[in-house]
């Protein structure tokens, strides 16, 4: 499965909000009505943190101004108030067929 | 507090084993896939396999044929060798959990801090 992110780069003022699409070359909808799409932010010089799992769900300790949506093939991460901490390459990743492949990622940067 | 640690050679030649690491702290080893997904400096993530409960494995088509993934339920620790390892094998490898809990599939909630290898000859 391929993925695809846009924008591959924003600049955002803090304070401002800003969104992330990812989109996915099938559906990554289980037959159990849940939705295999995650999201993951890489700060810089860090591991991959996850965000988001199956679409819209936050992780423990993410702050509700991350909020994932979407179903089937597209989806959308949104930053309700981007924050100087958020500075870092996002990236969606499909966990429904093996290999799970990721998108390109998203750099946000912070004007 | 779950911490994944990474360890190995950091520095191979061409046509040499890459060997690496990870020992899983502070929580449950068994009952989760244990995943090794790798990252070219400065370029995205690639899945590279896993290793299931009871051992079992999946690795991807890409690499299959280079690769083993293996898992020390006593030790709490997963291995990863790659065979035959070219220039194209550098890469940031860093192991990572995933779990199904709760009704929901938790795809790498923790990480290792990853470990840099560098094929050169």
């Amino acid at each position: 499965i391929v993925m695809t992110q846009t924008p591959l780069s924003l600049s955002v003022t803090p304070g401002q909000p800003a969104s992330i699409s990812c989109k996915s070359s099938q559906s990554l909808l289980l037959g159990d009505g849940r939705t295999c799409l995650y999201w993951y932010l890489q700060r810089p010089g860090q591991s991959p943190q996850l965000l988001i799992y199956e679409v819209f769900r936050r992780f423990s300790g993410v702050p509700d101004r991350f909020s994932g949506s979407g179903s089937g093939t597209d989806f959308t991460l949104k930053i309700s108030r981007v924050e100087t901490e958020d500075v870092g390459i996002y990236y969606c990743m499909q966990g429904i067929h093996l290999p799970y492949t990721f998108g390109p990622g998203t750099k946000l940067e912070i004007k | 507090q779950v911490q994944l640690q990474e360890w190995g050679a950091g520095l191979l030649k061409p046509s040499e084993t890459l060997s690496l690491t990870c020992a899983v702290y502070g929580g449950s080893f068994s009952g989760y896939y244990w995943t090794w997904i790798r990252q070219p400096p400065g370029k995205g993530l690639e899945w590279i396999g896993e290793s299931l409960p009871g051992g079992n494995t999946n690795y991807n088509p890409s690499l299959k044929s280079r690769l083993a993934i293996s898992i020390d339920t006593s030790k709490s620790q997963v291995s990863l060798t790659v065979a035959s390892v070219t220039a194209a094998d550098t890469a940031i490898y860093y192991c990572a959990r995933a779990g199904f809990r709760g009704g929901s599939n938790y795809l790498f909630d923790y990480w290792g801090q990853g470990i840099l290898v560098t094929v050169s000859s």
